[in-house]
């Protein structure tokens, strides 16, 4: 069983919908990554945060430390943020050698 | 741009072939990692090199090895791969390793890799 685990895999909306993707992870982490991946392969970082809430555009990110859970939130969805979106967190045990682990993916089309 | 580069962007070999993964950051950056993605699987690590020196092997094959002969270029030289080894391989850099928790990790657009 996978640390880190989103949902839903996958996500269809209509353009201007309010998109909400999910993240738990089972190991206690401090900060939790969020991360987009366009369909050519490369990898974004949306965010990091430890607490709270970070803002960046559309793009809403809560974490719940103590519940170890996360959302992504997309507000005014548009076709241009179709691509998959990871969530991570660092490995649990160990050394932190910038380890992470990752999430399957949720898989967000946008419909115009 | 992320300030990562990967190329090629494709590779098709054969089992028996010998090929190289070339990683190049301009970010100033003093770790840099591999990662293997396969399909509909999550986001692998397989190594960490941290000031060119490796101090993460997460149990890969021998018959990937990698190199990194300064802190702004990481290689991975391939041969004799399996059909399995098929996927998408990225390269990313952090400031540094102290801790995934406080740094983000800026990534390449991967090499598409097919063995035949």
């Amino acid at each position: 069983k996978n640390e880190v685990e989103q949902s839903p895999q996958n996500l269809t909306a209509q353009e201007g919908e309010f998109i909400t993707i999910n993240c738990s992870y089972s190991v206690g982490i401090s900060a939790l990554h969020w991360l987009q991946q366009h369909p050519g392969g490369g990898i974004v970082s949306l965010f990091m945060l430890s607490s709270g809430k970070k803002k960046h555009g559309r793009l809403i990110a809560t974490i719940n430390i103590q519940e170890k859970h996360s959302s992504l939130h997309i507000t005014a969805s548009h076709p241009r943020d179709s691509a998959v979106y990871i969530c991570a967190g660092p490995c649990a045990g160990g050394t932190s050698y910038g380890k992470l682990t990752f999430g399957q993916g949720t898989i967000l089309t946008v419909h115009p | 741009e992320t300030g990562v580069t990967q190329t090629p962007r494709h590779l098709v070999m054969g089992m028996t072939n010998k090929k190289s993964l070339k990683c190049e950051q301009h970010l100033g950056h003093n770790a840099m990692y591999w990662y293997k993605q396969s399909a509909k699987k999550p986001l692998e690590l397989m190594f960490v090199y941290s000031l060119e020196e490796r101090v993460e092997n997460n149990s890969v094959p021998s018959r990937f090895s990698p190199e990194c002969p300064n802190s702004s270029h990481l290689f991975l030289h391939l041969h004799t791969l399996q059909p399995e080894d098929s996927a998408l391989y990225l390269c990313a850099s952090s400031q540094d390793t102290a801790g995934a928790n406080n740094q983000p990790q800026h990534f390449g657009d991967g090499t598409r890799l097919s063995i035949l």
